[in-house]
């Protein structure tokens, strides 16, 4: 078990279809991640919360938008994806800048499937 | 962005064999990290290792970092079956925000 919790753990949705995915910690961390995994390949960092503030954003499409509504929780909010969306979408928290230098906590991540 | 690079990309060994993994990068680096990532699952946090230190140890784990080449390595002693996995280095800024990931090396621990 991890102490990152992603729901739902497994999604199947249509180019048409909105959904979110959900992230929560309860660590007190203050930075969260959205990462994206296709298989056999590393992580890729998607967006970074810092104080429930976006810091960083790699450039991803606005089919994704994320949302951290406070400190324990991230969403991302899924719109009109393409079937190479298809991906494991992992949510890690870590202290935090000025928190000194820590880890990422993983949660299981959510797998998608876009039909 | 991808910094890291490790190699090699797949490694099989027989249990009770050492395993060693490298990794490579190219900017400079508060510290680096290694985690292990089982199939379908999310990566899990091994060890951290300081740009002023030069090894580390945990357990069965030992890591070494050369920043004048910029490469470190993790060596796994007397593996078992469950270190079957996938492992990734990873590289933090000195911002202690942003976290890049390597190739990783998908480890095969035969029984």
């Amino acid at each position: 078990d991890t102490e990152v919790t992603q729901t739902p753990k497994h999604l199947v949705m249509g180019m048409t279809n909105k959904k979110s995915l959900k992230c929560e910690q309860h660590m007190g961390h203050r930075a969260m991640y959205w990462y994206k995994q296709k298989a056999k390949k590393p992580p890729e960092l998607m967006f970074v919360y810092s104080y429930e503030k976006l810091s960083i954003n790699e450039s991803v499409p606005s089919r994704f938008s994320p949302e951290c509504p406070n400190s324990s929780l991230l969403n991302l909010h899924l719109h009109a994806l393409q079937p190479e969306d298809s991906a494991l979408y992992l949510c890690a928290s870590s202290q935090g800048p000025g928190q000194g230098y820590s880890p990422l906590h993983f949660g299981n991540g959510t797998r998608l499937t876009v039909t | 962005s991808q910094q890291g690079e490790e190699d090699p990309q797949a490694l099989s060994i027989q249990e009770g064999e050492n395993a060693t993994m490298n990794c490579s990068y190219k900017t400079s680096i508060n510290n680096l990290q290694w985690y292990r990532q089982n199939s379908g699952r999310g990566l899990v946090h091994l060890i951290l290792i300081r740009s002023n230190e030069r090894e580390k140890h945990s357990g069965r784990l030992r890591v070494t970092l050369d920043t004048s080449k910029k490469s470190s390595s993790l060596l796994i002693t007397a593996s078992r079956a469950a270190d079957t996995a996938s492992y990734f280095c990873a590289t933090q800024d000195n911002y202690g925000q942003n976290f890049v990931f390597g190739p990783g090396t998908r480890l095969s621990v035969l029984p």
